[in-house]
């Protein structure tokens, strides 16, 4: 079974420092790992994917994840974040079912707080 | 390129009635997915149709149903509402099944209220 903890449901940074969402997953097989940011009363918007390629994924907006199966962790970041940043961020995990199919668990999301 | 969309935007209903909404996917998208985002729980993955077959069901009751149209297009069905089906609906779509490697593009949802 697969699931994926977002360990921070808050994150607060000032305007101009680095960001990190933390999350882990627990997977059987191979996943493959999303974030995806939300903004207030807007949709969910994909950040970056992690599907077996490069471990060190590149996303829009400045954001990048690494992969890291050792720690089973794929942890977002982004050198300097802007305000435009705070939104809701959602990690999300997809492996493989028992009946063969992939289906996505999301994370509970972290709330990212940017103070001017 | 038109995004999802989804209506209505808003609703309001009572305990034990029922709702239907509707998401038409990007062109081109054979794949659609329901979620809910209620408030404090995150997103709960709830159906997943493909080619106008419903492939995979999340953990919830009957009561939810769903079906997809030969335009790709589908509807939520939600029976006997109840005071907890309160949340956002969310729809996705992707360009084909795999959910796995495929990205899934998001509605900006249905906000539901249950009184």
């Amino acid at each position: 079974a697969q699931s994926v903890t977002q360990l921070d449901s808050h994150v607060s940074v000032s305007e101009g420092t680095p960001v990190l969402l933390r999350c882990n997953y627990s997977s059987s097989y191979s996943p493959s790992l999303f974030w995806y940011v939300q903004h207030p009363n807007k949709g969910l918007q994909l950040l970056l994917k992690y599907t077996s390629a490069a471990t060190l994924v590149k996303g829009i907006n400045g954001f990048e994840a690494e992969f890291k199966k050792s720690e089973t962790s794929f942890h977002l970041t982004k050198p300097s974040a802007h305000m435009s940043d705070a939104a809701e961020y959602f990690c999300v995990v997809s492996d493989l079912t028992r009946g063969g199919s992939y289906i996505p668990t999301f994370g509970r999301g972290t709330s990212l707080i940017v103070h001017p | 390129e038109a995004g999802v969309t989804q209506s209505p935007t808003h609703l309001i209903k009572t305990r034990g009635q029922q709702v239907t909404l509707r998401c038409s996917p990007i062109s081109g998208h054979t794949s659609v997915y329901w979620y809910q985002q209620a408030l404090g729980l995150g997103l709960q993955f709830l159906l997943w149709y493909d080619e106008g077959e419903e492939r995979n069901r999340g953990n919830f009751p009957p009561r939810f149903s769903g079906r997809q149209f030969p335009n790709y297009s589908s509807e939520l069905n939600v029976n006997a509402l109840e005071l907890e089906d309160s949340a956002l609906y969310l729809c996705a779509s992707s360009l084909r099944g795999l959910a796995g490697v495929e990205t899934q593009y998001f509605g900006p949802g249905t906000r539901l209220l249950v009184l």
